[in-house]
């Protein structure tokens, strides 16, 4: 969930290496989840999704990883590539017909080259 | 097909004036949502709109208001701005299928109130 007075996390990882960023969600009866890439001066990029009947989904070099006991999410990213420096936010959102989404505070991932 | 666009990308505004920003969904799509994204408080969400109608709202003032047309643009309004209200104003549409909640998300207009 959201923060007053944000601090950002940061992650510094060498080029090549693989990232993990985590998330904690704050509802519980929240059942899908998003990865948003955000870059300087851009809005949010869809990464992947995933659903709460799933704890595991991958895609192209990334991974996301769902643990709804402790309400945790994670995103793996494979070979991580300068490319890939940016802030990094997972989403929640309640199923049914209303598309509202609540945002973590964002990791802002560096690779180091 | 063309992304969401956002018009217009930036905007300087004094104290008490209102603005008016518009965006473009993705063609097909028929959910347009707004959020507010500043340093201190992240991304918040404003409201949604689909078929015209205002299906959620966050919690904003009444200051802030939207509308959408029957061709899914979208556009919202900030009326007496005051100073917090600098941010950067996201938009983002879904195709609001049954199974569909993937949200994307336009390059924002930047308001800055002086």
């Amino acid at each position: 969930g959201e923060s007053v007075g944000l601090h950002l996390p940061t992650l510094s990882v060498q080029e090549g290496d693989n990232s993990i960023i985590n998330c904690a969600y704050s509802n519980s009866a929240s059942d899908y989840f998003i990865w948003y890439k955000q870059e300087s001066g851009k809005g949010p990029q869809f990464i992947i999704d995933i659903r709460s009947n799933m704890d595991k989904r991958q895609g192209q070099r990334v991974t996301v990883l769902l643990n709804k006991t402790v309400k945790h999410l994670s995103l793996q990213i494979a070979a991580t590539q300068p490319g890939d420096s940016a802030v990094y936010f997972c989403a929640e959102n309640m199923s049914g017909s209303a598309r509202q989404l609540t945002f973590g505070s964002g990791t802002q991932l560096t690779v180091l080259p | 097909k063309a992304g969401v666009t956002q018009t217009p990308r930036y905007l300087i505004k004094t104290r008490g004036q209102q603005v008016t920003l518009s965006c473009s969904p993705i063609s097909g799509h028929r959910s347009v949502s707004w959020y507010q994204q500043t340093p201190g408080q992240g991304l918040q969400f404003l409201f949604e709109y689909f078929s015209e109608t205002q299906r959620n709202k966050g919690n904003f003032p009444g200051r802030f208001s939207g509308r959408q047309f029957s061709n899914s643009r979208s556009e919202m309004n900030v009326s007496t701005l005051e100073l917090g209200d600098s941010a950067l104003y996201l938009c983002a549409s879904s195709e609001n299928s049954g199974s569909s909640y993937e949200q994307y998300f336009g390059p924002g207009t930047r308001l800055t109130v002086t």
